[in-house]
């Protein structure tokens, strides 16, 4: 089964471009978060959608924007970028949204996108 | 105070020796709790997650849960080179996992 699959892989930006980040989840799951990490730190929480709704929003500003399809692939939008949006971006998809589950689901990570913005 | 502290540094070890990592977190309603492995450049891989307080092994990786103190820790034993990594600990709630900032492992042929 393929897991959870994100493109591009690269992406180079200017300051001030829109960047749209896609992901597909792993088959039958139907929650997908989205994560910023930059260079030396843990992963930070952007998104969580579950059911093409949103369950969770981070401490990012309104730039930052996503959403679910149908089909349970999400985007994630980043306007106006700046030089510290320059990050990996990571996409994770599991079984159940997390306050959902009574034992939360574990999250399976995609490759990630990395954005550079010049 | 963040919610989840890392604050060891890079930890060296010998191949075969027993590496300890530890990771504390503040939100006492947190319900599961992650360890994931990081090489270089590459996306976050699950490698353990436990929801109940003690030990639970998996293989070479122990992780170990003390809710009351608010700790959750991972050893790995008989430590191969393809261990150099870094682990990161995530601690689930409130629909989102919330991530240290990650141990470096080296382990040193």
């Amino acid at each position: 089964d393929a897991g959870v699959t994100q493109s591009p892989t690269h992406l180079i930006k200017t300051r001030g471009q829109h960047v749209t980040l896609r992901c597909s989840p792993i088959s039958g799951h139907k929650s997908v978060s989205w994560y910023q990490q930059v260079l030396g730190q843990g992963p930070q929480f952007i998104f969580q959608y579950y059911e093409k709704e949103e369950r969770g929003r981070g401490n990012f500003p309104d730039r930052f924007s996503a959403r679910q399809f149908p089909n349970y692939s999400s985007e994630l939008n980043v306007n106006a970028l700046l030089l510290g949006d320059s990050a990996l971006y990571l996409c994770a998809s599991s079984a159940e949204a997390l306050a959902r589950a009574a034992n939360n689901s574990p999250l399976h990570f995609g490759n990630g996108t990395r954005l550079t913005v010049t | 105070q963040k919610e989840v502290e890392q604050n060891s540094g890079p930890l060296s070890v010998p191949e075969g020796a027993i590496a300890s990592l530890n990771c504390t977190y503040s939100d006492r309603g947190s319900q599961s709790f992650f360890w994931y492995r990081q090489y270089s450049g590459k996306s976050p891989e699950l490698i353990m997650f436990i929801y109940s307080n003690g030990d639970k092994e998996d293989g070479r990786f122990t992780a170990q849960l003390n809710k009351a103190s608010q700790y959750v820790s991972l050893l790995i034993r008989d430590s191969q080179p393809s261990d150099s990594a870094t682990y990161l600990c995530a601690v689930g709630g409130n629909n989102r996992l919330a991530f240290g900032k990650g141990n470096q492992v080296v382990v040193i042929p």
